[in-house]
């Protein structure tokens, strides 16, 4: 089994759509979780940051962690065409300067 | 402007030889690293370093090698014993190596080609 699992997609939706993207991990140590959106031949770009359990909300995106079930999830309400991109899961075991575990990354399209 | 540069864009390479990959920043961030990303595939720790002068091998380190002379450089050398370097390759730096903050910043990447 790998570490974190994430499905890539492609998952396609139209424009004001509500989109779940979520990520499993293995691993019960994991206390940092974050999202990423890649888009096409760019470097990835943090969107959402959560510490241990619960709920973060920013603008339309909405991270969610359930330790107890290891899964995360990522919320994008109103989606919008810019929303196209792939999105990266991450996480880790401990503090800041060790590496982070990622997902595949899922693609999403949302249409106009 | 601060941020994380790297060069070139574009890199094309022969078989048998080797290129070096620049990471540059200029956030004064502790930790920087080096990722591979193949199509369909998540991202993949080449080397990491903590601190000025110290770095330690990821997960797929074969055929690579780095240096960290200065906080604000990291390159990533691809020798000729990587197999098959063809991939995009990304540098992250974190503002910290201790405490409790693990946000990484991305570069923009370098696609290398091997011909």
């Amino acid at each position: 089994q790998k570490e974190v699992e994430q499905d890539p997609g492609p998952l396609s939706v139209p424009e004001g759509a509500i989109v779940s993207l979520n990520c499993t991990y293995s691993n019960s140590a994991f206390q940092y979780f974050m999202w990423y959106r890649q888009y096409s031949r760019k470097g990835p770009e943090l969107l959402m940051y959560t510490y241990s359990s619960g709920n973060k909300e920013d603008g339309r995106f909405t991270a969610q962690v359930d330790k107890s079930s290891k899964y995360i999830s990522l919320f994008i309400r109103d989606s919008q065409p810019s929303d196209s991109a792939t999105y990266l899961c991450a996480m880790s075991a401990n503090q800041a300067g060790t590496a982070l575990i990622f997902g595949k990354g899922t693609t999403l399209s949302v249409s106009s | 402007d601060g941020g994380i540069t790297q060069s070139p864009k574009y890199l094309f390479r022969k078989e048998g030889q080797n290129v070096t990959l620049s990471c540059e920043q200029n956030l004064n961030h502790d930790a920087m690293y080096w990722y591979r990303q193949d199509p369909g595939q998540g991202l993949r720790l080449i080397y990491y370093s903590q601190i000025v002068n110290d770095f330690q091998k990821g997960d797929i380190a074969e055929g690579y090698s780095v240096s960290r002379e200065k906080k604000e450089s990291f390159p990533l050398t691809v020798t000729s014993a990587q197999k098959n370097p063809t991939a995009f390759y990304l540098c992250a730096s974190n503002p910290s190596a201790s405490g409790a903050y693990n946000e990484q910043f991305f570069g923009p990447g370098t696609r290398l080609t091997v011909l």
